[in-house]
Parts: C-alpha cells; sequence; structure tokens
C-alpha cells in the first residue's frame, strides 16, 4: 500500500521569502515521487519528479525537491516566492510493480502569497 | 498542440439521468486515466485503462463506468447520477503504464448533480 501526507492545507508566505512545502509517504517499494500544481480553473501540471538517481531534483519555475529516504520525505523548496506561485499544489507518489501503476495523491497544499 | 481535453467543462443535472464525459487526447498515450477532486481529499482515481479495451477499477469506481474502444478516447459515464457524485472529474494520460512517465491532465469537468 502507498500513501502520501501534505502537512498543512493552507500555507501563507510573503512575497520573496522561501516556500517550502512539506510531503512525507509511505511505500512497501522505493517510491517514484511526484509534485504537482494546480492554478485556479485549470487541470494539474507536473512540476517535477523523482525516479532513481540524484536525490535533489530540480523542477519548473524555481521549485526544486529532495527525496530523503530516511525520513520518508519530498518536500518541495522555491527560495523566493513570486505571485505567480499562488495555486493549489499535489504531492503524489506510486509503488513501482508491474501492472499496477496507479498514482496517489496528498490532499493538497493551497499556498497563499502575501504582497 | 499536444493536449487531452474534455467536455463538458461545465455541467448540473438531476439524480438519475445518464450522463456522459468525454475525454480525448492527441499524444497517441497508452494509458488513461479518471479521478475526482474533492476538497480536503485531494485527487482520487476512478478508472484506468492501460490499452485498448484494457480497463480497470481504481479507489473509487462505485456508480462509473468506462470505455476504452479507441486509443485517444476514454469516456466517463454516469450510468445514474447520485449527488454524492457531485464533484471536478479530470481525465489525465500518459505514453505508457510505466511510473515515470508524466500524467498530462484535462482542464476538468466540474459536476453537479442535483
Amino acid at each position: 500500500a502507498q500513501s502520501v501526507t501534505q502537512l498543512g492545507s493552507h500555507v501563507s508566505v510573503s512575497e520573496g521569502a522561501l516556500v517550502l512545502l512539506r510531503c512525507n509517504y509511505s511505500s512497501s517499494v522505493p517510491p517514484y515521487l511526484f509534485w504537482y500544481v494546480q492554478y485556479p480553473n485549470q487541470g494539474l501540471q507536473l512540476l517535477l519528479k523523482y525516479t532513481t538517481g540524484a536525490t535533489l531534483v530540480k523542477g519548473i519555475n524555481g521549485f526544486e525537491a529532495e527525496f530523503k529516504k530516511s525520513e520518508t520525505s519530498f518536500h518541495l523548496t522555491k527560495p523566493s516566492a513570486h505571485m505567480s506561485d499562488a495555486a493549489e499544489y499535489f504531492c503524489a507518489v506510486i509503488s513501482p510493480s508491474f501492472g499496477n501503476e496507479k498514482l496517489t495523491f496528498g490532499t493538497g497544499t493551497r499556498l497563499t502569497i502575501i504582497p | 498542440e499536444a493536449q487531452v481535453t474534455q467536455n463538458p467543462r461545465y455541467l448540473i443535472t438531476v439524480t438519475g439521468k445518464k450522463l456522459t464525459v468525454t475525454c480525448s487526447q492527441n499524444m497517441n498515450h497508452e494509458y488513461m486515466s479518471w479521478y475526482r477532486q474533492d476538497p480536503g481529499l485531494g485527487l482520487r482515481q476512478i478508472y484506468y485503462s492501460m490499452n485498448v479495451e484494457v480497463t480497470d477499477k481504481g479507489d473509487v469506481p462505485e456508480g462509473y463506468k468506462v470505455s476504452r474502444k479507441e486509443k485517444r478516447n476514454f469516456p466517463l459515464i454516469l450510468e445514474s447520477p447520485s449527488p454524492n457524485q457531485t464533484s471536478l472529474y479530470f481525465c489525465a494520460s500518459s505514453r505508457t503504464i510505466l511510473s515515470y512517465n508524466e500524467q498530462f491532465f484535462g482542464p476538468g469537468t466540474r459536476l453537479t448533480v442535483l
């Protein structure tokens, strides 16, 4: 079984401040991990993903995330928030096993940027 | 332009009136999936399809049907909608079933069942 926990359904940061969105996962096998962003009235867009290899993953729009196996975490960060970053962010996990490639999502974190 | 399209984008209906939400992708993707998004619950998978004529249940399949007769299309059918199916629905596709392939999402269909 696999699951994702996103701590904080709402996060507010000031423009220019560090963005930190938390994600913890559980998986019976080494997972693949994803962050998706959803802008108002739009579908989801992939920000970044971790499959294998380097544990620090860089994505679009200046976001990055680090896979920490010992902490079962995949937190999303951005050094300096921009107004355009206001959106809902979803962490997701797949436990790779042939024939069962279900993507399990967290409940989402709504990011608000304070001018 | 590579995309996943859904129709309609908004739908208000009444309990028991059959409806179909269409989904189409132009990327020749093998894998397609339907999700519903509800506040506080994130996205939950309804059904998925690994290829033409191959479909399987996700986490919340009750009350829904799907079909995959053509590679590009994956309609979601509600035979007898009920108010608890009021939700925001997303269709998604990816190149293959393999995990590392990015899923592309449609713009969503907001369904209200009265």
